[in-house]
């Protein structure tokens, strides 16, 4: 099974500052077809996660453009430009190159 | 607007039975894979199960096969996970999710509490 590695497990954040969760898998997400296999998810308290980046670095439809997503192969990150208090919660990378489909353990952010 | 509803989660003793449901609607339901995803605190989301637009092929995590099934129905807009023999690592929220194929799992509803404890 491919493992996911997310850093850091607890990120403290001012609001209007910016942030960084970092994902690194076990094996490659880049698929011979070009396409990396890595997806973020938020995770807001007490609601079902929803996506927010898919292929790495494409925002989901309705996503602000704070958020943005770039690496490949085995190491990627979520950035999110300017803090904002809606963006509390827990931040879940994904891989979807192979089932099992495997998880990060979550990075919490939460406001300063 | 794609929404998911699911259903059917409990309180059921070791060995037990469940037949989780999840109500689809706002998308093409016959024309795309559906998955299973659950949630526990100690670990995490684990992928479960996934099932092909037509219901004629599943894949699922090695802990549950032989022991879940997965189906639906696209005249109902429906999909079910039938769980036997039920053990205490499987209490979770169980969420159905929408997969939108190089997406991934892109919808997921509310989610439903399956406690495994006799």
């Amino acid at each position: 099974d491919i493992v996911m590695t997310q850093f850091p497990l607890s990120l403290p954040v001012t609001p209007g500052e910016p942030a960084s969760i970092s994902c690194r898998s076990s094996q490659s997400l880049l698929h011979s077809n070009g396409y990396n296999y890595l997806h973020w998810y938020l995770q807001r308290p007490g609601r079902s996660p929803h996506l927010l980046i898919y292929g790495g670095s494409n925002r989901a439809s309705g996503v602000p453009d704070r958020f943005s997503g770039s690496g490949s192969g085995t190491d990627f990150t979520l950035k999110i430009s300017r803090v904002e208090a809606e963006d509390v919660g827990v931040y879940y990378c994904m891989q979807g190159l192979q089932t099992p489909w495997t998880f990060g353990l979550g990075t919490k952010l939460e406001i300063k | 607007e794609v929404h998911l509803v699911e259903s059917g989660g409990g309180l059921v003793q070791p060995g037990g039975s469940l037949r989780l449901s999840c109500a689809a609607s706002g998308f093409t339901f016959s024309g795309y894979y559906m998955t299973w995803i659950r949630q526990t605190p100690g670990k995490g989301l684990e992928w479960v199960a996934n099932i092909n637009p037509y219901g004629s092929e599943t894949y699922s995590v090695d802990s549950v096969k032989g022991r879940f099934t997965l189906s639906r129905d696209n005249a109902k807009n429906s999909l079910y996970l039938q769980m036997n023999s039920l053990r205490a690592e499987d209490t979770a929220i169980y969420y159905c999710a929408k997969d939108g194929g190089r997406a991934g799992p892109n919808y997921w509803g509310q989610g439903t509490l399956v406690t495994v404890s006799s």
